[in-house]
Formats: structure tokens, sequence, C-alpha cells
């Protein structure tokens, strides 16, 4: 069955720092997610992408954050300059349409 | 008024116990409505999409009420392997899915 594959499944970083968060969609979806969860708080929409654009994002998504398919196959999230409320669950999802979104495994991401 | 709203429980429940879940939702606007079920530390799985005339699958039943914008989900026979946080997910006319909180279930023999 295909599924939404992320990497890294853990990532520390620094306080500062950027990191690549990764993603690969399922091959023929043609929209893609990044949410996040905060440990103990509910899954938050972060931005979708679709047509090689981002199509909606959050308040959360600022400036600090950037996404990107620089491929047919990858679509990684960038978080710049990163804090310590930035440690959360990240998840990656695709759609095949503007329906239901199937998740990776998502990467923790802890900042210290 | 949070966007969509769950009792968070938990519920305890015995084996084999009929379990119902419900949820509303503030956007009289949204269009697809889904459960999704969350292991603990694990990524959100579809469960089931919810729509205006009901469905079922298996031991599970969804219902849409979008006069009174409420949600709800019923699993008869529960096993442990339900045992879980059950997220009730709405979508608007964007592309964004909204979350609630979810409702943690422990089934238990």
């Amino acid at each position: 069955e295909p599924e939404v594959t992320q990497t890294p499944s853990h990532q520390v970083t620094q306080m500062g720092q950027e990191v690549i968060l990764r993603c690969v969609p399922i091959s023929n979806h043609l929209y893609f997610y990044w949410y996040r969860q905060i440990l103990g708080q509910k899954v938050e929409f972060l931005v979708s992408f679709y047509n090689n654009e981002i199509s909606e994002k959050s308040e959360i998504f600022d400036d600090q954050f950037s996404v990107e398919r620089p491929d047919g196959s990858n679509f990684t999230l960038k978080i710049r300059s990163t804090k310590l409320e930035d440690s959360a669950m990240y998840f990656c999802a695709s759609s095949p349409w503007n329906t239901e979104a199937f998740f990776g495994q998502g990467t923790r991401l802890t900042v210290v | 008024r949070k966007e969509v709203e769950q009792d968070p429980g938990p519920f305890n429940v015995p084996e084999g116990a009929t379990v119902a879940f419900n949820c509303t939702y503030s956007n009289s606007a949204s269009q697809s409505f889904f459960w999704y079920r969350q292991d603990c530390r694990k990524e959100p799985k579809l469960l089931m999409s919810v729509y205006s005339s009901g469905n079922e699958d298996g031991r599970f039943t969804a219902q849409l009420n979008r006069a009174s914008q409420y949600i709800s989900l019923l699993i008869r026979d529960s096993k442990l392997s339900d045992s879980a946080t059950y997220l009730c997910v709405v979508k608007g006319g964007g592309n964004k899915l909204t979350f609630g909180t979810g409702t943690q279930l422990k089934v238990e023999l």
C-alpha cells in the first residue's frame, strides 16, 4: 500500500539553527501538506501546496517557514532560526484530490 | 467557540461495549468531514469519511447532522485494539483540515 514517507524520524537541533524536514508524498497525489503537533496538543495545519505553489497557509506559517518541491518526488519544510517552541511532531500529508489526507509517520523535532 | 470541539475523555469501556463519540464544528460552510484515529505518538490515520446520509464500515458508524453542525462516531463490539485517540476532522472551503483535540478511548478486558 502506498504511503507517505518522512525523514528523519527524529531531529535534534540547537536553537537558532536551520532544519529541513523531508517528505515523499504518495506518487499520484496532487495536494501536499505540513501539519504539526506539539506534545499533548491537537494537530495544527501549517501549509498546503498545490500545482507548485502554496495554496493556503496558517498564521503559524510565518517568514520562519518555507516549503519546496525541488523535484518530482520530494516535498520539504524548512524552518529557519529554530526556537524552543518549534519543538513538535511535524507531519507531512498528501491527498489525491482536495479531500481526505494521508499522513506520514512524522518527524519529531527537538530544539535545545 | 472552538472550530472543532470534542469531549477529551478518556472513555474507559469493557471489551465488547458500544461507545459513541460526538463532535461539533463552528463553520457552517464546512464541506467535508472525517474521523481519524491516532495511536500514541503516531500519525493520524484515516478511519472513515462522514457523509450526510451516514455511513458504516464494519463495526464503525459515522453520522453527520449539518443543521446541528454535529458529527458522531459509533463503535460496536469494541476491541482492545480500538484503544486510541479518535480525532474529529473538518475541511472548510479551502485545503486545510481542522482537527479537534481528540477523544481518548481505552478498551479494557
